[in-house]
């Protein structure tokens, strides 16, 4: 099975900062990458798809990028409804597998 | 709208069974792949299985494997996950979820996700 790793695990930011999320994955995944935000209660939400391709309805503030298996998430400006919980997901092979998980809270 | 309703979840002791359904609507259902993810309380997300859009292939988390059979029902619009030899540690919010993109279960991202239905294993 493909490992999925995630850094920071959780982090503390300001409205109006930029964040930077990493994933990296066990092995090559080439760009079979994807990020969803949770909110509290709340079913998951795809944001990003193949590493850098921005899901309909999601606002430009968010873009990722990398291949093989290094990944970046990037909030370019922290707005209030973007604090919650991001997670990579891997969808190269079955079993398919996520990060833990990055938690963001406010300073 | 693509929307999709999950139901059937409910307090099961150790070793019993259920059955959850996932009925969608708002696109060509044999098209897409679907899945089922789980989310243990205050944990992160497991994916527990998938099926093609034809129905042909199935998949399956290590977890899960021998006790969970997933289908799909093309005339109800709906996919299924048979619950069997249930465990503590099966006790989660379970969501399905459809492939953005693709009829296989691999190679895109899962787009949308229902709102969950939580099982309780619990003696």
């Amino acid at each position: 099975d493909i490992q999925m790793t995630q850094s920071p695990s959780s982090l503390s930011a300001s409205v109006g900062d930029r964040l930077t999320i990493t994933c990296r994955a066990s092995q090559s995944i080439r760009s079979y990458l994807n990020w969803y935000q949770q909110k509290p209660g709340k079913a998951p939400k795809l944001l990003i798809y193949a590493a850098s391709s921005l899901q309909s309805g999601v606002p430009s503030r968010f873009s990722g990028s990398g291949s093989g298996t290094d990944f970046t998430l990037t909030i370019s400006s922290l707005q209030p409804e973007d604090f919650a919980t991001y997670y990579c997901q891997q969808s190269y092979s079955t079993p398919l597998t996520f990060g833990p998980g990055t938690k963001v809270e406010i300073k | 709208e693509v929307q999709l309703l999950e139901s059937g979840g409910g307090l099961v002791h150790p070793g019993g069974s259920l059955r959850l359904s996932c009925v969608a609507s708002g696109f060509t259902f044999d098209n897409y792949a679907m899945s089922w993810v789980r989310q243990a309380p205050g944990k992160g997300l497991e994916w527990v299985s998938g099926i093609r859009g034809s129905g042909g292939n199935t998949y399956y988390a290590e977890s899960v494997k021998g006790r969970f059979t997933i289908s799909r029902d093309s005339s109800k619009n709906t996919v299924f996950l048979q619950m069997n030899s249930l465990r503590a540690e099966d006790t989660a919010v379970y969501y399905c979820a459809k492939d953005l993109e693709r009829e296989t279960v691999a190679g895109s991202g899962l787009d949308p996700w229902g709102q969950g239905t939580l099982v309780t294993v619990s003696s």
